[in-house]
């Protein structure tokens, strides 16, 4: 079956610019998270949804961050004017249930450049 | 978050068994072990995780000493495909949303 997507793959942003990245979710994952991975590191957790509930967002680093799920399935990371120390990879993933051990699955990423 | 700590690098040959160390002595009763792996240019992958007793599955095996300070993941047979960065994750059963906390991961290169 289908697993996680994100779109775009590549995005190159000149500094100043706003981003949209969106993820697509595994059809009836409850839970969707957003990581961000910068090169050489493992990956830092930034948000975290329940359906289309923003239960922690505690890992954002600023208010120039954003994310959303309105309908409970496809999400959208909104970068509002990047900065060079936004590049880096974004993962999205997805689990089934909303309990504390269910597996994630990720998608490829988006790897964001920022000029 | 109870932290863990792993090797930054090992090095296996092709067809040979892999033992993949990671200590985590201030775990808690309440942590599970967890094992993901990241491909090249790929999300990272879950493989698999346990709690007190060894756990086996079809991709690799997972031996937990007793006192639980210390787990060994196990590739039987390495293969070039099994190249990535492979990270140890506590977590605790009850920790509401259940974010991953990685670590920088062990890198496994295999030689043919």
């Amino acid at each position: 079956g289908a697993g996680v997507s994100q779109s775009p793959r590549y995005k190159v942003a000149k500094r100043g610019q706003d981003v949209a990245l969106r993820c697509d979710p595994i059809s009836g994952h409850v839970s969707l998270f957003w990581y961000q991975q910068a090169l050489g590191q493992g990956p830092e957790f930034l948000t975290y949804f329940q359906n289309e509930a923003q239960l922690d967002k505690s890992g954002l680093p600023s208010d120039r961050f954003f994310a959303e799920r309105p309908e409970g399935s496809v999400s959208t990371l909104k970068i509002q004017r990047t900065q060079q120390e936004d590049s880096a990879v974004y993962l999205c993933a997805s689990s089934l249930v909303s309990g504390r051990l269910g597996e994630q699955f990720f998608g490829p990423g988006t790897r964001l450049t920022v000029l | 978050d109870a932290k863990t700590t792993q090797p930054n690098s090992m090095e296996s040959n092709e067809e040979e068994p892999v033992h993949l160390p990671c200590n985590h002595s201030t775990i808690s009763g309440t942590d599970y072990i967890h094992w993901y792996r990241q491909l090249p240019s790929q999300g990272p992958e879950y493989v698999i995780h346990g709690l007190t007793s060894n756990v086996n599955n079809r991709m690799a095996s997972l031996a937990i000493a007793e006192d639980r300070k210390s787990s060994t993941l196990i590739l039987h047979r390495a293969t070039l495909r099994d190249a990535a960065v492979y990270y140890c994750i506590l977590r605790d059963v009850g920790e509401y949303g259940n974010k991953l906390v990685f670590g920088a991961g062990t890198i496994l290169r295999v030689k043919s």
